[in-house]
């Protein structure tokens, strides 16, 4: 029973350049949610998307920045015209389709992008 | 603004004693909140939750007690092992929104052998 799997789990950009983040969900899970860590931080909400649907991307910045997850396929974080600021973790997390009074979210083991 | 915080952002106890962890929240409108151990260059792992129609959960060594009046929620480990080492963060979410979490800082627990 797979987790969460990300790839590439580190990923290294020139400023300017164009980052894409793969996470595919746990077996059976329908949600996923990016989340990006800072050092020092705590994890930050990003989006949350169900199948061919973005349901919040509240946290997301306004520009560069645009996630999906087709219907067949992972879930893809891209990050357009890298910058410096960008160099963080990035975690994707699934949880199942449940009543959201219960609902754990699982994460993946990150993908380390450094901008140079 | 910070809405989940975790002001001890370190914790060193001994092998075999209990180690609490401390979380605050300033959100009332969160009402499920859950614990999650990070190791280095590893993703979040879930170690407990509480729904906050209750006051404590346990799981094993780990017991996770929730006040909501005082809008706290504490993590024990008893007893604590050496692979306990890892950073605890403390995540929150609320009802009638979408199902992100709001996660704190994080508190780096060491058992010492």
């Amino acid at each position: 029973n797979a987790g969460v799997m990300q790839n590439p789990r580190h990923l290294v950009r020139r400023r300017g350049q164009e980052a894409r983040l793969r996470c595919s969900p746990m077996k059976g899970h329908s949600h996923v949610y990016w989340y990006r860590q800072l050092p020092e931080e705590g994890l930050k909400f990003m989006v949350y998307l169900q199948k061919e649907n973005i349901i919040d991307e509240s946290g997301m910045p306004k520009e560069r920045f645009s996630a999906e997850f087709p219907k067949e396929g992972p879930s893809i974080l891209r990050i357009q015209q890298v910058v410096r600021g960008d160099s963080a973790a990035y975690f994707c997390a699934s949880s199942p389709p449940m009543r959201r009074s219960q609902e754990t979210q699982y994460f993946g083991p990150g993908t380390r992008l450094l901008v140079l | 603004d910070q809405q989940v915080k975790q002001n001890s952002p370190s914790l060193s106890v001994q092998e075999g004693r209990i180690s609490i962890l401390n979380c605050d929240y300033t959100n009332s409108m969160f009402d499920y909140f859950l614990w999650y151990k990070k190791y280095p260059a590893e993703g979040p792992t879930f170690l407990i939750s509480i729904s906050s129609i209750k006051d404590k959960n346990e799981d094993g060594r780990f017991t996770v007690f929730l006040n909501k009046s005082a809008k706290h929620l504490s993590l024990h480990i008893v007893p604590s092992q050496p692979g306990d080492s890892a950073v605890y963060f403390c995540a929150a979410s609320a009802q009638g929104g979408s199902e992100k979490l709001v996660f704190g800082k994080g508190t780096k627990l060491t058992v010492n052998p």
